[in-house]
């Protein structure tokens, strides 16, 4: 199994519709992280949790929510979906490695079209 | 504002040649620099990263080569692989220290490196 899961992998949904992305992890983590890949935009970070109870925004967090379940549980959820929220949006956990180091996992990535 | 500028978008070498991508950073506070790799339909991976303490730092057939002053650095891929295809992100940070949100990593907006066969 894989250390971190989301789900769904793809989504294709209408306009208005409320959608929620899922990610869970096996890796022990405190910190998990939201972000959107655009084609020639990299990665941008929506949201980010450094426990249950410390939730963030990130860069670009207008038009989505998250919620915090579980150590190992991060949703994300859109709730009126708008055409320009099309893309593929990753989940991510960190752990602090050798001098410091922020090292993200990321998951596999959910393809969301809105229509 | 962008804070990790990385260039080009995107590259192709053919089999055995030299990949070079280049980034540059503007905040002086960042000290740790990865670089990150990721396969169609995968997420990112670590790949290789980089303290400013060193100017290089040598990974197989990935190098990183760091020049503080002009707050630039690069990743370069000898010999290069049709396996090596794939989209490259560099990121800035600081380094993880006790509380503060200022590990959070900056992306470059990512080069796709095709390497012919």
């Amino acid at each position: 199994d894989a250390d971190v899961t989301q789900t769904p992998r793809n989504r294709i949904t209408k306009t208005g519709k409320r959608i929620m992305l899922e990610c869970s992890q096996t890796k022990g983590h405190d910190r998990m992280y939201w972000y959107r890949q655009d084609p020639g935009l990299g990665l941008r970070l929506i949201y980010y949790s450094f426990d249950v109870k410390d939730i963030n925004k990130g860069e670009i967090s207008d038009g989505y929510s998250v919620s915090r379940q579980a150590q190992a549980k991060f949703s994300l959820s859109l709730e009126s979906a708008i055409p320009n929220q099309t893309a593929l949006y990753f989940c991510a956990t960190s752990v602090r490695g050798v001098s410091g180091a922020n090292v993200l996992t990321f998951g596999a990535g959910s393809r969301l079209t809105v229509l | 504002q962008q804070q990790v500028k990385q260039s080009p978008q995107s590259l192709i070498v053919q089999k055995g040649g030299i990949s070079i991508i280049n980034c540059a950073y503007e905040n002086t506070a960042f000290d740790y620099f990865p670089w990150y790799q990721q396969f169609p339909g995968k997420g990112p991976a670590l790949l290789i990263a980089i303290r400013p303490d060193v100017s290089e730092k040598k990974e197989g057939r990935f190098t990183i080569s760091f020049n503080k002053s002009a707050k630039q650095f690069s990743l370069h891929i000898m010999d290069s692989q049709p396996g090596d295809s794939a989209t490259y992100f560099c990121a800035a940070s600081r380094a993880w220290r006790s509380g503060g949100s200022n590990y959070k990593l900056t992306f470059g907006k990512g080069t796709l490196l095709t390497v012919n066969p």
